[in-house]
C-alpha cells in the first residue's frame, strides 16, 4: 500500500469551478508539500503544511494531522490551472519526501 | 527571483556510459536534493545533502550513484555506469536555512535517456 494516495487520479473541470484534491496518508510526518507538475515537466511548490490552512491567491491547502488527509482546493479554475497536482510528505525523522502518484487536472473553457 | 538551474536539459548516453547531471541551487539554500521521475510513474527521492554530506539516501541510491558539491555552487549526480532503467527525468531542488522540511525549489529537471 502506497503511504501517500491521491485522489481522484483524473479530474477534469469546466473553467470557474470549484475543485477539490485530496491527499491521505499513514505515516508520522513532519510536513506536507502540495506541488504542481506542469506538462512540460517542472515542478513548481504551492504550499509546505504542517497544520491548518495556507491561502495563496484561488488556492487554498488544508491539512488534519489528526486525520492524516489533506485537501487541496482551487476556487474559480481557469485553463491555465490545467497540471499534475502531486502531494508528498517529510516523515518526521528523515529528510526524505514521499510523493504521491499525483491528481491530472485539466480545465476547459 | 532566484532559481535553480539544470543542465543539461536532456542527455542521451549509450548503456554502461558515465554520466554527470549538473544542478546549481539557490546561492542562500543550505539543504540539496535530488529526484527522478520514471516517465508515467510518481517521483521517488534518491538523495538529501547537507553540510557537505549526505544526509540520507533512498534504496534506489546504490553504489553507481554519487553527489558532490565540488564549488560551492554546483551540485552534481553522477551514475558511473547506466543502465537502460535510469532513463527518467532527474530533478534537483534545494530548500532555505531553517529546516529540512521548509518549501523545496525545484529545477527545470534534466532528462536523461540511456539507449
Amino acid at each position: 500500500k502506497n503511504e501517500v494516495e491521491q485522489s481522484p487520479q483524473n479530474l477534469t473541470a469546466q473553467e470557474g469551478e470549484f475543485i477539490t484534491i485530496n491527499c491521505s496518508y499513514s505515516v508520522g510526518i513532519s510536513a506536507l508539500h502540495w506541488l504542481q507538475q506542469h506538462p512540460g515537466g517542472g515542478i513548481v511548490s504551492l504550499f509546505m503544511l504542517s497544520s491548518g490552512k495556507k491561502k495563496h491567491g484561488r488556492l487554498i491547502a488544508t491539512i488534519n494531522i489528526q486525520e492524516k488527509h489533506s485537501s487541496l482546493h482551487i476556487t474559480a479554475s481557469h485553463p491555465r490551472d490545467s497540471a499534475v497536482y502531486i502531494c508528498a510528505v517529510a516523515r518526521g525523522d528523515t529528510d526524505k519526501l514521499i510523493f504521491g502518484t499525483g491528481t491530472r487536472l485539466q480545465v476547459f473553457p | 527571483e532566484p532559481e535553480v538551474t539544470q543542465t543539461p536539459s536532456h542527455q542521451v548516453t549509450q548503456m554502461g556510459q558515465e554520466v554527470i547531471l549538473h544542478c546549481v541551487p539557490i546561492s542562500n539554500h543550505l539543504y540539496f536534493y535530488w529526484y527522478r521521475q520514471i516517465l508515467g510513474q510518481k517521483v521517488e527521492f534518491l538523495v538529501s545533502f547537507y553540510n557537505n554530506e549526505i544526509s540520507e539516501k533512498s534504496e534506489i541510491f546504490d553504489d553507481q550513484f554519487s553527489v558532490e558539491r565540488p564549488d560551492g555552487s554546483n551540485f552534481t549526480l553522477k551514475i558511473r555506469s547506466t543502465k537502460l532503467e535510469d532513463s527518467a527525468m532527474y530533478f534537483c531542488a534545494s530548500s532555505p536555512p531553517g529546516t529540512s522540511t521548509d518549501t523545496q525549489y525545484f529545477g527545470p529537471g534534466t532528462r536523461l535517456t540511456v539507449l
